[in-house]
Formats: C-alpha cells, structure tokens, sequence
C-alpha cells in the first residue's frame, strides 16, 4: 500500500509555462483534495473532489484547474504559471464523500518554484 | 465560517519533559472532528491524533494526547517524555460538515537534547 502519491517531487517553471501535478491514493478513498503551503503558514485548500466525476473549488482556486481522472487519480493543472504560485503543493485524500467526516492521509507534496 | 488559531509560532522542549501545544477554533456547527498533524523537515504530513467533537474522552495515542474542551472550543496537544523524532511544525486542524480541513497557522516545536 503506498498510500497517496504525487509526482513531481520537485518542479521549476518559468512564468507563462505549464503544468501539471499529478496524485494518485491506492486506498480506495472516495474523496480527494489539493492544497497548498506557503511559508510560515498552514495548508489552503484549492479544490476538492467528494467522488468521482464531481469537483468544487476550495478557499484559493484561482488560476488552478482540477480533474478527476478515476477514483484513484485527482490532477492538479496551472495553465500559466506565477510567482505567487511557488509553494509546497499537497494532495490528499479520504475515504468519506464530502460532507461527511473522516481523516484525511497525505501525500509527500511537490515543491514548484515559478521564475 | 471555521478559524483554527495557534497562537505559540515555536516552543522547545527538553528531552524527556512534556509540552502542550495549544489550538483554539471557532466554529457554529456541532459536529465536527480536530486534528494533530506533524510535519517534519521531509514536509510529510503525518496525523498525529483525532478527535471527534461527540466524545467527551480525550484522545490518546502513546506519548499524545489532547485536551479537548468542547465549550471553550479548545483543543490543546499534550507531548509526553519528548524525544528528538517529536522536533516538527505540528498543525492544528478542523473539519466539519463539508469535510474541508481548514488548517492553524502551525507551532514549530524543537526539541534540546
């Protein structure tokens, strides 16, 4: 069981380039979730997924997009990247569709750093 | 809508003694879970301990445990006997009826041999 996991580890993108963050959970979890981690502060969530097929946007969206590829995969893309978008980059998931209450486990993160 | 607040930005601790890390959060719902979760320097986000806010007993896990108080909506971690693998940023979190963690601001704790 390997849990949740997300490639890169590490990226560097040039300001205007594209990407995407790849995530994957082997533990059959319904719901799952991206977030984002500045220095000196906690984690923000970006979007989220309750199930498969269903996406909703989170406390910072703006420019991400999300797909929710199959149950297992949830993918993070930023179309034209900033330099405010250079953060430590988390997906999780959980076995509760939202809007129920449950744990959530963690990937290793991605740190993007954006020129 | 929810806040978690950490207001102890670093605490060290000796080895072997205890510390309490302290979280407050504000909240209208009634139910709801709280979270400890431990980030060491690989950044990893390790859970920690759980509580759920319809148990009045605290939770305990080993040398972890919290101090949950329900109407104060405090929810304080108790480390005991530190030892040198505790040295981390530890984060308080709050889920409620959506299932969003909305994280505190984290406390870095270090350990003194």
């Amino acid at each position: 069981n390997a849990g949740v996991t997300q490639t890169p580890k590490f990226q560097v993108l040039k300001t205007g380039q594209s990407m995407t963050l790849q995530c994957a959970q082997d533990m059959n979890h319904n719901s799952m979730y991206w977030y984002r981690q500045d220095p000196g502060m906690g984690l923000r969530l970006i979007y989220y997924s309750a199930s498969e097929g269903t996406t909703d946007k989170g406390e910072v969206p703006n420019g991400y997009n999300v797909s929710r590829l199959n149950k297992r995969e949830f993918s993070l893309r930023l179309e034209s990247a900033a330099p405010s978008q250079t953060s430590v980059y988390f997906c999780a998931s959980s076995e509760e569709v939202a809007g129920g209450l449950d744990t959530q486990y963690f990937g290793p993160g991605t740190r993007l750093t954006v020129l | 809508a929810q806040t978690v607040t950490q207001s102890q930005p670093e605490m060290s601790v000796q080895e072997a003694e205890t510390v309490t890390l302290s979280c407050t959060y504000d909240t209208s719902e009634s139910d709801y879970y709280l979270f400890w979760y431990k980030q060491p320097p690989s950044r990893q986000m390790i859970l920690v301990i759980r509580q759920e806010a319809y148990k009045q007993q605290n939770a305990t896990e080993n040398r972890f445990s919290v101090n949950f108080q329900k109407a104060a909506k405090s929810f304080s971690l108790k480390i005991s006997d530190s030892q040198l693998g505790d040295a981390a940023m530890y984060f308080c979190a709050y889920a409620g009826n959506t299932g969003k963690l909305i994280f505190g601001q984290g406390t870095t704790l270090q350990v003194k041999p």
